[in-house]
């Protein structure tokens, strides 16, 4: 059983061009959460997306977009890239229950290096 | 942000010593909270979760207690090994919100 996977593992861009990262979430699985890790920090959300819409948004610009495919999988992309944005781009895949929680579990991430 | 994480505090200990990491969280609404493990350059790898109608969860060589009064989490690790080290996050799940809010990572570092 495949868990959570993301592409590309690593990414390097000039400030002002635009990037998109991918992840599968893990079988069974119909949410797909975002997030942002600056080096030493923790995790930052972004965004989730479920049944193809966002749900839920963290403090991020409009440059920060997304999307849900009917399997699942989903896109993270960003526009207009600055210094700032370089960082390591997680995926976390859930199964949905809305008013519980549930496991969520991480991709490997994705490492934005904006030069 | 809704997480912080400005200078990582860390734990050291011996090789084979028990380990605690603790953690408060910031919402009193949430109710399900998630431990995870996060070597370089990897993703956080989930350790063990508990939910907010329990104090206490064991789970192979880890528990975690929670203490709801004053909005505590706690990460015991038996025995700990050279391979636990890693940095750990506490995770809550903020209530009606559906998302993930991480807290401040603890380095780990096991000495052999």
């Amino acid at each position: 059983d495949a868990g959570v996977t993301q592409s590309p593992t690593h990414l390097i861009k000039t400030r002002g061009q635009q990037v998109t990262l991918r992840c599968s979430p893990k079988s069974g699985h119909d949410t797909v959460s975002w997030y942002q890790q600056a080096l030493g920090q923790g995790p930052q959300f972004i965004f989730q997306y479920y049944e193809e819409e966002e749900r839920q948004r963290g403090n991020f610009p409009d440059r920060f977009s997304g999307h849900q495919f009917p399997n699942y999988s989903s896109e993270l992309n960003v526009n207009a890239l600055l210094l700032g944005d370089s960082a390591l781009y997680l995926c976390a895949s859930s199964s949905l229950a809305p008013g519980l929680g549930t496991e969520a579990f991480f991709g490997q991430g994705t490492r934005l290096t904006v030069v | 942000g809704e997480s912080v994480g400005l200078h990582l505090p860390t734990l050291s200990v011996q090789e084979g010593d028990n380990s605690i990491i603790n953690c408060a969280y910031s919402n009193s609404a949430s109710d399900y909270f998630i431990w995870y493990k996060q070597e370089s350059g990897k993703g956080p790898q989930f350790i063990i979760d508990i939910r907010s109608n329990m104090d206490k969860r064991q789970g192979q060589r880890v528990t975690v207690l929670l203490n709801k009064t004053v909005k505590h989490l706690s990460l015991q690790i038996a025995a700990t090994q050279p391979g636990d080290s890693a940095v750990y996050f506490c995770a809550e799940w903020g209530g009606a919100t559906n998302k993930l809010i991480f807290g401040t990572g603890t380095l780990l570092a096991v000495q052999p």
